[in-house]
């Protein structure tokens, strides 16, 4: 099973600033079959990026992903207070799925 | 618009069963596979497995093999995951959700249901 790794846990943030969210998996992940959530309090996650750097219908072109084989970096161009929240990045690797523990963006 | 509703909260004991339910609307049932995932409180998020809402195929978390079980209705676009053997750590939000184009494109879950908390003690 592929285990992935988000860092950081948590990271105090104020609105306007760009953030860079780290995934790290411990085996290269195929076709970059890696996606990012966003979950806000209360809520069920959202879909953001699939394919490791599509944008998911109507998210926000300053969510943005990148990367290939075992790293990967979701960034956030300019933080508005709707973003703060917990994100999960998420891959398959043909026959299961496993997610991240999340790297929680709160304001600081 | 799609949309994904899912049953009311349950209380369980150890040892019991319990069924899930996830009604859709707004879309094709069965051009879009299921998935189900659960978060135990204040923790990330698990996979526990899809179905195939046309053929009925399943394919579950190596963790919960042998005691999910995935079914759907066709008749009423509701897709089902029964959690059998409850423990108290199975406490969690079950959230079933919707896939993108699975498998022509990597899973990738574009809706998902409101959550159904399930709490299991004695």
């Amino acid at each position: 099973e592929i285990v992935l790794t988000q860092s950081p846990g948590t990271l105090s943030l104020s609105p306007g600033e760009r953030v860079t969210l780290s995934c790290r998996a411990s085996q290269s992940i195929r076709n970059n079959y890696l996606a990012w959530y966003q979950q806000r309090p209360g809520q069920a996650p959202r879909l953001l990026i699939y394919g490791a750097s599509s944008r998911a219908a109507g998210i926000p072109d300053r969510f943005s992903g990148s990367g290939s084989g075992t790293d990967f970096t979701l960034t956030i161009s300019r933080l508005e207070p709707e973003d703060f929240a917990v994100y999960y990045c998420k891959q398959y690797d043909g026959s299961s799925l496993t997610f991240g523990g999340g790297t929680k963006v709160e304001i600081k | 618009q799609v949309q994904l509703v899912q049953s009311g909260a349950e209380v369980k004991k150890p040892g019991a069963s319990v069924k899930v339910s996830c009604k859709t609307s707004g879309y094709t049932f069965i051009a879009h596979y299921i998935h189900w995932v659960r978060q135990a409180p204040g923790q990330g998020l698990e996979w526990m497995g899809w179905i195939n809402p046309n053929s009925g195929g399943t394919n579950s978390a190596q963790k919960f093999q042998g005691r999910v079980t995935m079914t759907r209705d066709t008749s009423i676009r509701t897709a089902y995951m029964d959690l059998s053997r409850l423990r108290p750590d199975d406490t969690a939000m079950y959230f079933c959700a919707r896939d993108l184009n699975f498998p022509i494109s990597p899973p990738s879950f574009d809706s998902w249901g409101q959550g159904t908390l399930v709490t299991v003690a004695s």
